[in-house]
């Protein structure tokens, strides 16, 4: 199974509500990264929290770690049409030079 | 947006020809990546590069070569395309390690099919 594993898979709102997505992981991380995709682009880069901090702000994002459970949120508040992408989680394993993705949730904000 | 241009955007192609995808950055990152994204596996890391004719192989390497002759191309081929390896290809960069803190920034991706 993945190192990284988003939940839900697909997650359906109306426009300014808050939106929450998971991931969980299995190993020691010394990040773990957040990616937003969306239709036909590439992936853009969220946000990153470090293995040892515990919640991380930017904008309308708010981002948790906790390593004992293995597992970080990503909130996304009073969201917008815009806010329509895949989610992504992206753990940086120690000692290993790379990004270990997770399969992303589907994320869709009704007008 | 980071300056990363891959071509082509889109491949059609046919099995057992060889195949060379295009990475190209402006931002003289030492690391480049390439992924392939795939329904149901996420995205997975092919080759990397951590700098000109250093590279080293990722999770699904089987069937792809890479080369780095300069700071900002990183090539990605296929020797002899394969149905299996039709796929999004997407470019990354980051300027350090990742255990160094840096995000990756992608590229808009190439959509390849093998027929």
């Amino acid at each position: 199974s993945q190192q990284g594993e988003e939940d839900p898979q697909a997650l359906s709102i109306q426009e300014g509500e808050n939106a929450t997505m998971n991931c969980s992981y299995k190993t020691s991380i010394n990040n773990l990264q957040w990616y937003r995709q969306n239709s036909g682009r590439g992936l853009v880069h969220l946000i990153l929290i470090r293995s040892n901090e515990r919640e991380k702000h930017s904008g309308r994002l708010r981002v948790t770690l906790d390593t004992s459970k293995k597992s970080s949120s990503l909130l996304i508040t009073a969201s917008r049409a815009a806010d329509t992408a895949s989610y992504f989680c992206a753990t940086a394993l120690r000692g290993a030079q790379k990004l270990v993705f997770g399969q992303g949730t589907r994320l869709t904000i009704n007008p | 947006d980071a300056g990363i241009t891959q071509s082509p955007r889109h491949k059609v192609t046919e099995t057992g020809t060889p195949v060379t995808l295009r990475c190209h950055q402006t931002e003289n990152h030492r690391y480049m990546y390439w992924y392939r994204q795939d329904p149901g596996h996420g995205l997975r890391l092919i080759h990397y590069s951590y700098g000109v004719k250093d590279t080293d192989k990722g999770e699904v390497s089987d069937g792809y070569s890479v080369s780095r002759s300069k700071t900002e191309d990183f090539l990605l081929t296929l020797e002899s395309a394969t149905s299996s390896q039709t796929s999004v290809y997407f470019c990354a960069i980051s300027e350090s390690t990742v255990n160094s803190n840096q995000p990756q920034h992608f590229g808009d991706g190439t959509r390849l099919s093998i027929l």
